[in-house]
């Protein structure tokens, strides 16, 4: 699978938009790039994927380069309980027999008040 | 909610001994694996089962094995704890259907081997 890379942390003020970047510039054409996040303590929450169009849903937008070398997600109103680590992973399409989610360190998000 | 849970949420254990993790996952998603998150570090593929037989593991010894019931339920077995093994354990369950399905995890088991 594609490796990710994330900035490590980042930070955003309450209510402005959180744009966390994800450079995934060895992706194949059968590769998605979902993102997760990790609560402190909790298990990992689906929050996105998508192939090569941007797509939108009520938690976030993802946005992919047309070269789909690169990807961002965006929060758009960052809110406290949005602090957590965020995870960019890149998918084959069918994985065949395993088909596991590959975590790299992702990025600590931190909301401020 | 992602219709995954687990239990036990945290337990302790004495290095050497042996633990089962148990998992229930949504009705209709046949595929499960399970991931260990050491502390400070993102989670590691464990292994997979699809209709009850493995089919995919990660970098881990035999004696951490699983099973995976018609029910939707599975467990996750480790034999001869060490204390390395004191991580969360995650499960994650998705629908093998079509392309780009969404894999969802539980809570986690937090595991503590003293």
């Amino acid at each position: 699978d594609a490796k990710t890379t994330q900035p490590p942390s980042m930070d955003c003020a309450e209510g402005r938009a959180a744009n966390l970047p994800c450079n995934h510039s060895t992706i194949s054409g059968n590769e998605y790039v979902y993102w997760y996040r990790q609560i402190h303590s909790q298990g990992p929450q689906y929050i996105i994927h998508g192939l090569k169009n941007n797509e939108t849903n009520e938690m976030a937008s993802l946005i992919i380069t047309e070269d789909r070398k690169s990807s961002t997600l965006i929060l758009p109103h960052a809110t406290l309980r949005d602090t957590a680590v965020y995870y960019c992973i890149v998918r084959p399409i069918s994985s065949g027999s395993a088909r596991q989610l590959t975590f790299g360190s992702g990025t600590q998000l931190t909301v401020l008040p | 909610e992602t219709g995954v849970t687990q239990s036990p949420t945290h337990l302790i254990k004495t290095r050497g001994q042996q633990v089962t993790l148990r998992c229930s996952s949504q009705s209709g998603h046949n595929t499960v694996s399970w991931y260990q998150q050491a502390l400070g570090q993102g989670p590691q593929f464990i292994f997979q089962y699809y209709r009850e037989e493995e089919n995919g593991r990660g970098n881990f010894p035999p004696r951490f094995s699983g099973l995976q019931f018609p029910n939707y339920s599975s467990e996750l077995n480790v034999n001869a704890l060490e204390l390395d093994d004191s991580a969360l354990y995650l499960c994650a369950s998705s629908a093998r259907t079509g392309s780009g399905n969404t894999i969802y995890f539980g809570e986690g088991s937090w595991l503590t081997v003293v």
